[in-house]
């Protein structure tokens, strides 16, 4: 059964930069049918999908997040990362990784989310 | 990008049939997905390509898509169904796009 797990510090300083990493067990994350994703939820709020990634290492952003964004992916290690510079309070959320196929846009594997809170 | 219109509540009586709504210009001619997601967990799958179902996901859920709208119906509704529902959408823009959520009460 394929898991995806969240890491990372739960707590970041505005203007510095929050990285979080997406353990994937269970399956590869070389494989040519998925993609490899990340979400979040502001507390109260709805999903934002922040970026996507392939394990090639082609990437796609969100165009508000662009400027600030950055996915890589680690085959040996099996993970995939996120990195999110210049924070601010805004950003405070739940983050998701998720795994979506490349022939369907669903998101079918999700992990439990992480709650980065942003606070000096 | 694209935008996804949700209202904000649907409120249902158990046994009653829920509908639950995502606009969206053209959305017709999309594959839309629709997650559940409960208190404190993370979503769901519950109905993917518009009408398909995840294993495991009860047919009481069902989902259509036509012009302007696309519609996830709950049957039979449970007090277990109680939770957040969000509709998704892939956009030309290589961009995943959600809903703003519909929050389901069961009365």
């Amino acid at each position: 059964q394929l898991q995806l797990r969240e890491s990372g510090p739960g707590l970041v300083k505005p203007s510095e930069t929050l990285s979080l990493t997406c353990i994937v067990s269970g399956g590869s994350i070389s494989s040519s049918h998925y993609y490899w994703g990340w979400i979040r939820q502001p507390p109260g709020k709805g999903l934002e999908w922040i970026g996507t990634i392939y394990y090639s290492g082609g990437t796609y952003y969100n165009s508000s997040l662009k400027s600030r964004l950055t996915i890589s992916v680690d085959t040996s290690k099996n993970q995939f990362s996120l990195k999110l510079s210049s924070v601010t309070a805004a950003d405070t959320a739940v983050y998701y990784c998720a795994r979506h196929s490349v022939e369907s846009t669903r998101f079918d594997y999700w992990g439990q989310g992480t709650l980065v809170t942003v606070s000096s | 990008s694209y935008v996804l219109t949700q209202p904000p509540s649907v409120s249902v009586a158990p046994g009653q049939t829920a509908r639950i709504t995502c606009g969206g210009n053209y959305i017709g001619s999309k594959n839309v997905h629709w997650y559940q997601q409960m208190p404190g967990q993370a979503p769901v799958l519950v109905v993917y390509d518009n009408s398909d179902r995840p294993s495991g996901i009860p047919e009481r859920f069902s989902g259509s898509n036509s012009g302007n709208t696309a519609t996830l119906t709950i049957s039979r509704v449970e007090v277990g169904d109680e939770a957040d529902y969000y509709c998704q959408v892939w956009d030309s823009s290589n961009e995943w796009e959600f809903g703003g959520g519909t929050k389901l009460t069961v009365l």
